[in-house]
This record gives structure tokens, sequence and C-alpha cells, in this order.
């Protein structure tokens, strides 16, 4: 299995911050590569996909880089409602893999 | 607009079975892989399967081949997972989840709103 890991785990940041979150992959995954957003007691929000594609609605603020192991996902100016845990997910190879995720909360 | 409608909360005992089922509306049901995937409390999210409701070619993670099955009605448009018996572990929030295919994957587009699924020992 491909295993991803999330950088940092958590970080607290405030209102206008511009947040930036890495993603690391354990093998090539090309750009193979997903983000989603999860507020608490919601499903996931899928918000990019092949590491840099918006998904139909999602705001500009959001933006994704990267290729191969490692990617990025950032915030350009980090909104109330932008306070949630993030997921980054590989779909190069079975089984398609979830990093641990990313808390960003209020400092 | 596309939707993922999936069935309520559920609360059972150890050794029962059960069917989750997941409806998809205002796409085309069968062109489109639908997925599981678990949330156990606290924790994150972990993919268990897909499934093709075209023709019902399945995938499933290795961690759960063997302890659940995915299934498909293409002619109701809804995707299942089942257990033939529950145990406490299998309690967690699960979601349905569309995944693109279009001569390669594009990744999961949209979500279902989850179900709880409760097991007491």
């Amino acid at each position: 299995d491909i295993q991803m890991t999330q950088s940092p785990s958590s970080l607290s940041a405030s209102v206008g911050d511009r947040v930036t979150i890495t993603c690391r992959a354990s093998q090539g995954i090309s750009n193979y590569l997903a983000w989603f957003q999860q507020k608490p007691g919601k499903a996931p929000k899928s918000l990019i996909y092949a590491a840099s594609s918006l998904q139909g609605g999602v705001p500009s603020k959001f933006s994704g880089s990267g290729s191969g192991t490692d990617f990025t996902l950032t915030i350009s100016s980090l909104q109330p409602e932008d306070f949630a845990t993030y997921y980054c997910q590989q779909y190069k190879s079975y089984p398609f893999t979830f990093g641990p995720g990313t808390k960003v909360d209020i400092k | 607009e596309v939707q993922l409608v999936q069935s309520g909360a559920e609360v059972k005992k150890a050794g029962e079975s059960l069917k989750i089922s997941c409806k998809g509306s205002e796409y085309s049901f069968t062109t489109y892989w639908i997925g599981w995937v678990r949330q156990m409390p606290g924790k994150g999210l972990e993919w268990m399967g897909i499934i093709y409701p075209g023709d019902s070619d399945t995938r499933y993670n290795p961690s759960f081949q063997g302890q659940v099955t995915i299934s498909a009605d293409k002619s109701i448009s809804t995707a299942y997972l089942q257990w033939s018996s529950l145990t406490a572990s299998d309690s967690a929030m699960y979601y349905c989840a569309r995944h693109v295919y279009r001569s390669g994957w594009y990744g999961i587009d949209y979500w279902g709103q989850g179900t709880l699924v409760t097991v007491s020992s």
C-alpha cells in the first residue's frame, strides 16, 4: 500500500493568515492526489483533485500543487469557515489511501 | 444536483448482520464508481473499497476484504455495504462517495451524509 503522511498534524492560525499543509506519498503517485475538508460532525467535502484542480464550487482561496511524492494545500486567506480538518488521498493505486489529517484551528 | 443519500443510523448487537445503503440521484448511477469510507470515532478516513454499478466490478481494500461486502442494485441506483456478523470494532461512521473515472481516475467528487453504526457487545 502507498502510505500518506501529512504535516503538521495540527496548526493554529488567525483569520487572514496564509496556511500551507504538506502531504507526502511513500512512492510516486504522479498527480493522483486529492484534498478534502471535514468539519466536526459533517461529511468530508471534496476540494481538489489531480493535485491542483479545484472541484466545482470550491473558492479560489484554496490551491494545490505538487507531483510525484510531495504535495501542498494552501489557503490564501483563512476565514472562520475554513477551520476544519484537511485530508489528502492518493488514488494512483489500490487501496486508495488517506493521510492522517491536519486540524486547523483558531489561534 | 448530484446527491448521495444514505440510510439512517443503526444500533446493533455483536453478531448481528447489517446492510446499509447509499442512493444516488441526478446523475447516471451506472457510469460512476461508488466507494465506502470508514471513520472510527475521533479518527481519520479509511478507504474500504469501491463498486462499479454498471457491471458490479468491485475492488476491496485488503484490510476490509472478507469483513464486509460491497454490492449495488443499479435498477434502484443504490449501493450497499453489509456485514454478516458485526463486532464492536465496526462501530463507526460510514460514508459513501462517488469516484470519477474517465480513462483514468479523477478521485472523489461527491459524498453521502454518512451512516452511524453502533455495535454493542
